[in-house]
């Protein structure tokens, strides 16, 4: 597509239920990455895939978070046991390697966790 | 860690006056990018600096890079309500990989 989606553009969900959020990246882009804003703070990273390589998972603040990349394309958010603290927005961003022009941002998923 | 301080953190201008954000990096910095968010979107990518003492120009926004002061400034002339938002640096963390972000410059532009 033209850009980077992401759905659902927004989800309440009950304490307790797992969650799943979808990127779909640019076509052709090497590199996916998770990122996460809570009001008031600013982007805190999650975790990077880069091609086959293995992901960075170092910025995931749980075991309860989990992510996944299907044929190099489309990625999955997975949060289990949802908290209140995992109020936010998260936001998908995609890129090609090595490209000049930054990261392309999906319009986020905000999720409220009641 | 790398960390990216924003300054100010927010700034109230009268429309057509001119302004400045700053970007300060704790470490060597591995090219600097600038992008804008406004409420409930995506970052919009701005421009990226990779080699101290460049510049870019974007419209009305020129930003620059002082690589031995481990900083970026961001300089809108004549703003315009259509300017507010909050604007965002990031770097990469080491020599590549993920960006990390300041935590943001929160513009509004009075008519």
């Amino acid at each position: 597509g033209a850009g980077v989606s992401q759905s659902p553009s927004n989800k309440v969900t009950e304490k307790g239920k797992d969650v799943e959020l979808r990127c779909d990246p640019i076509s052709g882009h090497t590199a996916l990455y998770w990122y996460r804003q809570s009001l008031g703070q600013g982007l805190e990273f999650l975790i990077y895939f880069q091609g086959n390589s293995a992901p960075d998972k170092s910025g995931l603040p749980s075991d309860r978070f989990s992510a996944e990349r299907t044929g190099g394309s489309v990625s999955t958010l997975t949060i289990q046991r949802t908290q209140q603290e995992d109020s936010a927005v998260y936001l998908c961003a995609s890129s090609s390697f090595g490209g000049d022009y930054g990261y392309t941002f999906g319009s986020g998923t905000r999720l409220t966790v009641v | 860690s790398q960390e990216l301080e924003q300054s100010p953190q927010s700034l109230i201008v009268q429309e057509g006056k001119n302004l400045t954000i700053n970007c300060t990096s704790s470490k060597t910095l591995y090219g600097l990018y600038w992008y804008k968010q406004k409420y409930g979107e995506g970052l919009i990518f701005l421009m990226m600096l990779q080699k101290g003492g460049e510049e870019k120009s974007h419209e009305k926004i020129t930003a620059k890079l002082d690589e031995k002061k481990q900083q970026s400034s961001l300089h809108i002339t004549a703003s315009q309500p259509s300017h507010a938002g909050i604007y965002l640096c990031g770097a990469h963390r080491g020599s590549q990989g993920n960006l990390i972000f300041g935590k943001g410059t929160k513009l509004s532009v009075k008519p």
